[in-house]
């Protein structure tokens, strides 16, 4: 099992706004990464630290984090976005191991 | 700009060693504050952390491999290697490395295009 729950699937209507979480105890010391999966491809990293993108990810990605829950939104969902979005942190036993979330399938409808 | 390549068989027998290694090419693997992770995803399922090296040779593991896992690193030849032994069914999955970055902010960040190793006989 994980030690960052996320739930497995979530949808959203094309150019609505979705949030996506990532909840565990870890995350009360550490910040999130988020990673885009789409079929057949490597995972892609579209933020990462309080609320960062790297070159290239489109600015409706923005990244949040209270207590022990990190969350992802995506504002203005494109068909595109539909893919699987892993949360990334350390483990909350305090020898920095990395541990990923389940994943949360993203349907844009 | 800095890309990794994941090499190694396709194909191993049960209880047998797998081994894989990552080639990092655009940039050298001893540069930066940078550790260098394995990554597996068995199909339709999630992403499990394997393991990862710092160019200094130290190592870190998933607690539920570790018994089984070996990463080195060959910095001459700007690699690092996995090796995961007696391997079961279960280890049938797509391997991914990837660079991790380790000072601040965490996150992976590029990744292999990923390799499958299936375990049959």
């Amino acid at each position: 099992s994980s030690e960052l729950t996320q739930d497995p699937a979530v949808s959203v209507a094309l150019g609505q706004t979705v949030r996506i979480t990532c909840q565990g105890d870890s995350l009360r010391s550490y910040y999130a990464s988020w990673y885009q999966q789409k079929p057949g491809q490597a995972p892609v990293l579209v933020i990462y630290g309080k609320n960062n993108r790297p070159s290239g990810i489109p600015d409706r990605f923005s990244g949040s984090s209270s207590g022990n829950t990190a969350s992802l939104t995506i504002t203005g969902a494109q068909a595109e976005d539909e893919a699987d979005y892993y949360c990334n942190s350390r483990d909350s036993s305090g020898n920095h191991l990395a541990v990923f979330g389940g994943g949360t399938k993203l349907t844009v409808l | 700009q800095v890309q990794l390549q994941e090499s190694g068989p396709g194909l191993v027998k049960p209880s047998q060693t797998l081994s894989l290694t990552c080639t990092v090419s655009g940039g050298s693997i001893s540069s930066g504050s940078y550790y260098w992770s394995w990554i597996r995803q068995p199909a339709g399922k999630g992403l499990e952390w394997i393991g990862r090296i710092y160019t200094s040779g130290s190592t870190n593991y998933n607690p539920s491999l570790k018994s089984r896992v070996t990463i080195s690193v060959d910095t001459s030849k700007n690699q690092f290697s996995l090796k995961l032994s007696s391997v079961t069914a279960a280890d049938t999955a797509v391997y991914y490395c990837a660079r991790e970055e380790g000072s601040g902010s965490f996150f992976f960040d590029p990744w292999g295009q990923g390799t499958l190793v299936t375990v049959s006989s």
